[in-house]
């Protein structure tokens, strides 16, 4: 079945730790994002990416960091300069990169500082 | 910036109908609506293009006004399964999706 896969589901990171977050698509999609979303905050940008190899920063991107190498993978790294990670990290996608077509959602990773 | 959204929380009786607001700063050329439960990731409920359509399917419809920059969920004869986190999503016009803060929707029987 295609979807959208993140893994792990949850991660821990220890103060000073860069830790990456896995996102994989197999439906073809152009269009790839990253969202943080904190309680009551609802879904805030961080990264997106509408084609490979070219990608664009949202309104959270400080201490963040992404790659677009391969159209099925979106990678996101928390470096250590996100002094407040915690988070439920979603990834997405949609087919041609055109806002007027939804998006398909990851289930989430869960990031806890250790 | 985020679109606005509301009420924060609705609590409802099965059977009620709700209506959850979006409002935008900046012209709109699509509104996405989406459900989340606790959790879990956000499901796909429908898209609003710029024209002031509006779309739905069975009890939950939406509406789309350009010139005020908003948009309005509606469910009607609400269900238990209607309960979660509603979040409009906006687009101005440079391809990225903005969300709002959610809306907490609690159905009781």
């Amino acid at each position: 079945d295609g979807g959208i896969t993140q893994s792990p589901k949850y991660l821990f990171r220890k103060e000073g730790q860069n830790v990456t977050l896995s996102c994989e698509q197999n439906l073809n999609h152009d269009a790839m994002y990253w969202y943080r979303q904190d309680p009551g905050q609802g879904l805030r940008l961080i990264y997106y990416s509408q084609i490979v190899n070219d990608f664009q920063k949202g309104d959270i991107a400080e201490g963040y960091s992404v790659s677009r190498e391969k159209k099925e993978s979106f990678p996101l790294t928390v470096t250590s300069a996100q002094k407040n990670p915690t988070a439920f990290y979603l990834c997405a996608s949609s087919p041609g990169g055109q806002v007027n077509e939804k998006l398909f959602f990851g289930s989430g990773t869960q990031l806890s500082v250790l | 910036q985020q679109p606005v959204q509301s009420p924060q929380a609705v609590i409802l009786r099965e059977g009620e109908d709700a209506v959850i607001n979006c409002s935008s700063s900046k012209a709109l050329y699509s509104v996405h609506w989406y459900r989340q439960k606790h959790g879990e990731a956000p499901v796909f409920l429908m898209i609003l293009l710029k024209g002031g359509e509006q779309k739905g399917h069975d009890k939950i419809s939406a509406s789309f006004n350009e010139k005020k920059q908003q948009s309005s969920l509606y469910l009607t004869a609400s269900q238990l399964s209607y309960s979660g986190t509603y979040f409009c999503g906006t687009e101005w016009g440079d391809d990225k999706i903005i969300f709002g803060k959610g809306t907490r929707l609690h159905i009781l029987p």
